[in-house]
């Protein structure tokens, strides 16, 4: 059964510019959650989708925005990079919503540098 | 809300050495929790997870933890350690909003250090 597929894997933008990550969940997982990592901040839950909508958000600026397709795989966007974007990027596939017992599956990630 | 605090950033162990990593949990109500590893440049690997059922929780790899509501803590450890579990080893806690989302809140972080 294949894992959590985030692509690309590392991207390099510049300030000012956009981005665009994916994340595929695993088969019949419907619940995508997204996590910034840095060193100074450490792991921060970013927002969830379900269902082709989104359930929560973490505190981050409008910047950053998602979207789930009917097929459960998930886009997430950073418009206007900053410096401080730069981070890893870790999506989560699960397979209920609401459900604290679920367990949550991480991609390996997308490595985002912004220069 | 909930929230996790793992004690040091950093472990060093040697190779065959009981490995202990700590982690406190504030909840108001009964927790889930977790803890992940992860190794360098990659996605978090879930080790194991407490859900009530038993307090002590056996996981892959080797690895175990003990809830203890006393102390509020869950703590991993691993009678012996081996090169292989050098990672960066995060707990977390499940938090539950009204709306019935759940999301996982993490620790910082502990990075366990190996040495032959």
């Amino acid at each position: 059964k294949a894992g959590v597929t985030q692509t690309p894997r590392y991207l390099i933008k510049t300030r000012g510019q956009q981005v665009t990550l994916s994340c595929s969940p695993i088969s019949g997982h419907r619940s995508v959650s997204w996590y910034q990592q840095t060193p100074g901040q450490g792991l921060q839950f970013l927002f969830e989708y379900f269902s082709e909508t989104q359930r929560n958000k973490g505190n981050f600026p409008g910047r950053f925005s998602g979207r789930q397709f009917s097929n459960s795989r998930s886009e997430m966007n950073v418009s206007t990079l900053e410096l401080g974007d730069s981070a890893l990027y870790l999506c989560a596939s699960s397979l209920a919503f609401g459900d604290t017992n679920t367990e949550a599956f991480f991609g390996q990630g997308t490595r985002l540098t912004v220069v | 809300a909930q929230s996790v605090t793992q004690l040091g950033s950093h472990v060093s162990v040697s190779e065959g050495a009981l490995v202990l990593l700590r982690c406190n949990y504030s909840s108001s109500v009964p927790p889930y929790l977790f803890w992940y590893v992860q190794y360098p440049n990659q996605g978090l690997q879930l080790l194991l997870k407490y859900t009530s059922a038993a307090t002590l929780v056996k996981g892959i790899n080797g690895f175990e933890a003990e809830f203890k509501k006393s102390e509020t803590s869950f703590h991993l450890t691993k009678p012996s350690a081996h090169m292989s579990d050098a990672a960066e080893y995060f707990c977390a806690v499940s938090d539950q909003s009204w709306t019935g989302f759940q999301k996982l809140v993490f620790g910082t972080g502990t990075r366990l250090l190996v040495s032959p």
